[in-house]
């Protein structure tokens, strides 16, 4: 089946700087890609996704990167803001009868002021 | 438009006993998957429900059973509590049955097992 891996476990930035969490997918025929971002004590939201077919995708200040070969994919939160700190968890998925996310641990962002 | 409900909010069990737990999908979606997310880890999958069927089963033992009426909405139901039990459990909604659609997730239910 397949595994997920996230890296760092916890990310500090200062306000204004950039953020980069890294996910790493064991099965090569996973084909989507989300990224949700989880609040204490709330619901996991999701902020951007990215299909197999695609090697890149923003939206605002956020971005996430895909690349296949490398089983890899990243997400990039630019001039990042107090309201940005939250867990965030990546997620990958086959397009196969039954199957359903397999998430990774999870990164505990914190944007100092 | 109303998201992902579910209920009750927080409950605490004690070993033993046994739990059902509430998924009212966003309308218009027909398939509802169901996670436990333990504190500090990820969600786990446990059951994807789509047209009142089950499409998919996670690494859960037979205690965990769920089922989806004809309305979408869901219980999932867990017999025989254990402590390692307590969790929140999440349940999302997408309109298709595949993996590939986007899943939202409801505001979970705490359960917590004395």
């Amino acid at each position: 089946g397949e595994n997920v891996e996230q890296h760092p476990s916890t990310l500090s930035v200062q306000e204004g700087d950039s953020a980069v969490i890294k996910c790493t997918y064991s099965d090569s025929a996973s084909n989507y890609f989300p990224w949700y971002k989880q609040e204490l004590g709330k619901r996991p939201q999701l902020i951007i996704d990215i299909r197999s077919n695609v090697g890149e995708k923003k939206d605002q200040r956020i971005a996430v990167t895909l690349n296949k070969t490398a089983k890899h994919f990243s997400l990039h939160i630019t001039e990042t803001q107090p309201e940005d700190s939250a867990v965030y968890f990546c997620a990958a998925t086959l397009d196969n009868y039954g199957q359903n996310f397999v998430f990774g641990p999870g990164t505990r962002l914190s944007v100092l002021p | 438009d109303a998201g992902v409900t579910q209920s009750p909010t927080h409950l605490i069990k004690t070993r033993g006993q046994h739990v059902t737990l509430r998924c009212s999908p966003i309308s218009g979606h027909k398939s509802v998957s169901w996670y436990q997310q333990v504190l500090g880890q990820g969600p786990q999958f446990i059951f994807q429900y789509y047209e009142k069927e089950e499409r998919g089963r996670g690494n859960f033992p037979d205690r965990f059973s769920a089922r989806q009426f004809p309305n979408y909405s869901s219980e999932l139901n867990v017999n025989a509590l254990l402590l390692g039990d307590s969790a929140l459990y999440l349940c999302a909604s997408s309109f298709k049955r595949t993996d590939t659609d986007t899943q939202y997730f409801g505001p979970g239910t705490r359960l917590t097992v004395l």
